[in-house]
């Protein structure tokens, strides 16, 4: 079955200074893999996703995330965070029908 | 566009009390789904419908769950009799279709069991 490992439950970074977020899977097959952002009081966003060629994927807000799938990885990238991006950040495995999301990531910025 | 709009945002109840959860898709989309996000974990997939079909409901607890999607817009998610363990945010999401369409979701509803 698939599951989702995010290993980091809270982050804090300085406002300019670069992110990652670490997540890894487990999929039987080639992974569909997505990272979601939840603001406070908010449903979930989109930033992006994987489902097969470039290994880097660019989405929306900045926010880039690499495949590897020799280390089961899909870690979500952004050179430069921004106040407004602190927010819970979900790494998400699976068909868009039957998704299963890790525990989360809580972004912390500092000024 | 109008988004995904749910209601209440919040309820607080006692156990053994029931409630409802109602979800308004986006316009003309097909697939509806409930998920429950427990305080610090990822959403879990309760319920998932295809018009007023149901296509998977395996993560749904039927002893006390139950959801229904008439005329295959408006969604309502029941509980009775809630306990304490329910408490949790509710989501509502839908997308056109199911293969490889994005889901978008509403803000969801914080219930609080006590």
């Amino acid at each position: 079955a698939q599951s989702v490992t995010q290993p980091d439950i809270h982050i804090t970074v300085s406002e300019g200074a670069s992110l990652e977020l670490r997540c890894n899977y487990s999929y039987g097959a080639t992974p569909y893999l997505f990272w979601y952002v939840q603001s406070p009081g908010q449903g979930l966003q989109l930033l992006l996703k994987y489902f097969s060629g470039d290994t880097l994927v660019q989405g929306i807000k900045g926010f880039e995330a690499e495949f590897k799938r020799s280390q089961s990885s899909f870690n979500l990238r952004k050179p430069s965070v921004h106040w407004s991006d602190a927010a819970e950040y979900f790494c998400a495995v699976g068909p868009f029908w039957d998704m299963r999301f890790g525990a989360g990531t809580r972004l912390t910025v500092k000024p | 566009e109008a988004g995904v709009a749910q209601s209440p945002r919040y309820k607080i109840i006692e156990k053994r009390q029931s409630v409802a959860f109602w979800c308004n898709p986006i316009s003309g989309h097909a697939t509806l789904y409930w998920y429950q996000q427990i305080l610090g974990q990822g959403p879990k997939l309760l319920i998932q419908f295809q018009n007023n079909g149901v296509v998977d409901d395996s993560q749904l607890p039927k002893d006390r769950f139950s959801a229904e999607r008439l005329k295959g817009v408006d969604s309502t998610l029941k509980i009775q009799p809630a306990k304490l363990e329910d408490s949790a945010v509710y989501l509502c999401a839908s997308s056109p279709w199911t293969e490889n369409y994005e889901q978008y979701f509403g803000p969801g509803t914080r219930l609080t069991v006590t």
